[in-house]
C-alpha cells in the first residue's frame, strides 16, 4: 500500500518569512501526491497536486511543493507565510485497491502556527 | 454554488444507539468517500463508493455501514458495535475513482459526541 510521512507535529514561523512543511512517500509505480489545508472545524480544502512534468507545482493561496523523485519528498513551501496561513496541513497519495478503484491516504497532518 | 453538504454539523448520541450522518452532493460526482478525524491520527477511511448501489470497505470499516441509492447521496451509519465513535467525520466526493489525478472535495464535516 502506499503512504505518506509527516515528520513535523507542528512547524513554527514568522510571518513574512518563508516556510516549509515537509512530506516524504512510500509507493509503488509513480506516484499521485496532493496536499490540503484544513481551518478548525472545517472541512479539508485542496491546495495543489503532483501528477507528473515540472517538479514544482504551484498551488492556491501563494503555496507550491517541490516533488524529489530521489529523495522521495514532497514538501510544501511558501516565500511568504501570512498569519492567516495558520493551519492544519495534509500531505496524501492516491492508493489502489484491487478493485481497481483508487482512495487517498493521509498522512497525520502539521500544524503550522504562524506568529505576527 | 456546487458543493458537499454534511449534516448536522454536531450530534450527541448515547451509547448503545445507532446514529445516521448525512452527505449529499450536487457536483455530480460519481465517487463518495467517509473519512474519520482523530487528533493526531489523520484521516482514516471507512468506506468509499464508486458508483451507485456499490460500496467498498476501507481501513476502518467495523462499526459502520453505509449505502448509496442515490448519485446524490451517501448517508453513513454508526452503529453500537463501534467501540469509540466520537470522532469527527468527514465526507468527501471525487469525479470518478479511477481518475487518479482528481482531487476529493470535502464537506465541512459531522462532529460526533457519544457519551
Amino acid at each position: 500500500a502506499q503512504s505518506v510521512a509527516q515528520p513535523e507535529d507542528q512547524v513554527n514561523v514568522a510571518e513574512g518569512n518563508p516556510l516549509t512543511v515537509k512530506c516524504t512517500y512510500s509507493v509503488s509505480g509513480n506516484p499521485y501526491l496532493f496536499w490540503y489545508v484544513q481551518y478548525p472545524n472545517r472541512g479539508l480544502q485542496f491546495l495543489l497536486k503532483y501528477i507528473t512534468g515540472d517538479n514544482l507545482v504551484k498551488g492556491s493561496y501563494g503555496f507550491e511543493a517541490e516533488f524529489n523523485k530521489s529523495q522521495t519528498s514532497f514538501h510544501l513551501k511558501k516565500p511568504s507565510a501570512l498569519v492567516s496561513d495558520s493551519a492544519l496541513y495534509f500531505c496524501a497519495v492516491r492508493d489502489f485497491a484491487n478493485s481497481g478503484y483508487s482512495t487517498l491516504t493521509f498522512g497525520k497532518g502539521t500544524m503550522l502556527l504562524v506568529s505576527p | 454554488d456546487g458543493g458537499i453538504t454534511q449534516s448536522p454539523k454536531y450530534l450527541f448520541r448515547k451509547e448503545g444507539q445507532n446514529v445516521t450522518l448525512s452527505c449529499e452532493q450536487n457536483l455530480n460526482h460519481d465517487a463518495m468517500y467517509w473519512y474519520r478525524q482523530d487528533p493526531g491520527q489523520g484521516l482514516r477511511l471507512i468506506y468509499y463508493s464508486q458508483i451507485v448501489n456499490d460500496f467498498q470497505k476501507g481501513d476502518i470499516a467495523e462499526g459502520y455501514s453505509v449505502s448509496r441509492e442515490k448519485k446524490e447521496s451517501f448517508p453513513l451509519t454508526v452503529t453500537s458495535a463501534q467501540k469509540n465513535p466520537t470522532a469527527f467525520y468527514l465526507c468527501a466526493s471525487s469525479i470518478q475513482g479511477q481518475r487518479w489525478d482528481s482531487p476529493l472535495h470535502f464537506g465541512n464535516g459531522t462532529r460526533l459526541t457519544v457519551t
